[in-house]
């Protein structure tokens, strides 16, 4: 069947650290990935989106890597602070439904000083 | 106002009563959605209006009845409920009905509960 997995614990890094948050999926082929934030009581904010034929993205302390041979994608937050505290979701798009988007679960990312 | 609102911000309803939920977005966008958000689990894509023409029913159950009057306003219509539809409603808006490729903006979303 098909699945996307994301971390189903909270990840606890220190302030000033990377954060690496993974997103594995089974039984797709997205064309697209998308990575969300959201915040408790919130609705999801877009940050980035990456083509299968792009193997990283980026902005500013964000990347997003895609590799469709293991079927993950990795997001990083380099320099972490306490504010980029949220979940994150990521969520896959395909070519031959465009109309939607898939979401995994969501990561819980905690940064403490 | 800017983005997409939605309202209520709450709503508690008992099993036979019929409510709707309110979408609206300020962005010029042409196609929206609405999402079920439930504790544990992945956002579920329920509809999907492209132009005011409902382009995707994701085998929602027709107690759930949506309306969209125009590009700008998205409704969600609420009859005879169960429990077990107590959610985060998410109402979302993109440029166009692509989805998969479109950046999606959302609203804050309504807090359903259902007695």
């Amino acid at each position: 069947s098909q699945k996307i997995e994301q971390n189903s614990e909270a990840l606890n890094i220190q302030e000033g650290k990377t954060a690496t948050l993974t997103c594995n999926y089974t039984n797709y082929s997205p064309a697209y990935l998308q990575w969300y934030r959201q915040d408790p009581g919130r609705g999801p904010v877009f940050l980035l989106l990456i083509r299968e034929n792009e193997k990283e993205k980026r902005k500013e302390r964000l990347k997003v890597t895609f590799d469709t041979t293991l079927k993950q994608s990795l997001f990083h937050i380099t320099a972490s602070q306490p504010a980029d505290s949220a979940t994150y979701l990521c969520a896959l798009g395909t070519s031959y439904n465009t109309d939607k988007l898939i979401f995994g679960t969501g990561t819980r990312l905690q940064v403490f000083p | 106002e800017t983005g997409v609102t939605q309202t209520p911000r709450h709503l508690v309803m008992g099993m036979t009563n019929k409510k709707s939920l309110k979408c609206e977005q300020h962005l010029g966008h042409n196609a929206m959605y609405w999402y079920k958000q439930s504790a544990k689990k992945p956002l579920e894509l329920m509809f999907v209006y492209s132009l005011e023409e409902r382009v995707e029913n994701n085998s929602v159950p027709s107690r759930f009845s949506p309306e969209c009057p125009n590009s700008s306003h998205l409704f969600l219509h609420l009859h005879t409920l169960q429990p077990e539809d107590s959610a985060l409603y998410l109402c979302a808006s993109s440029q166009e009905g692509r989805g998969a490729t479109d950046t999606q903006y959302f609203g804050p979303g309504t807090r359903l509960t259902v007695l």
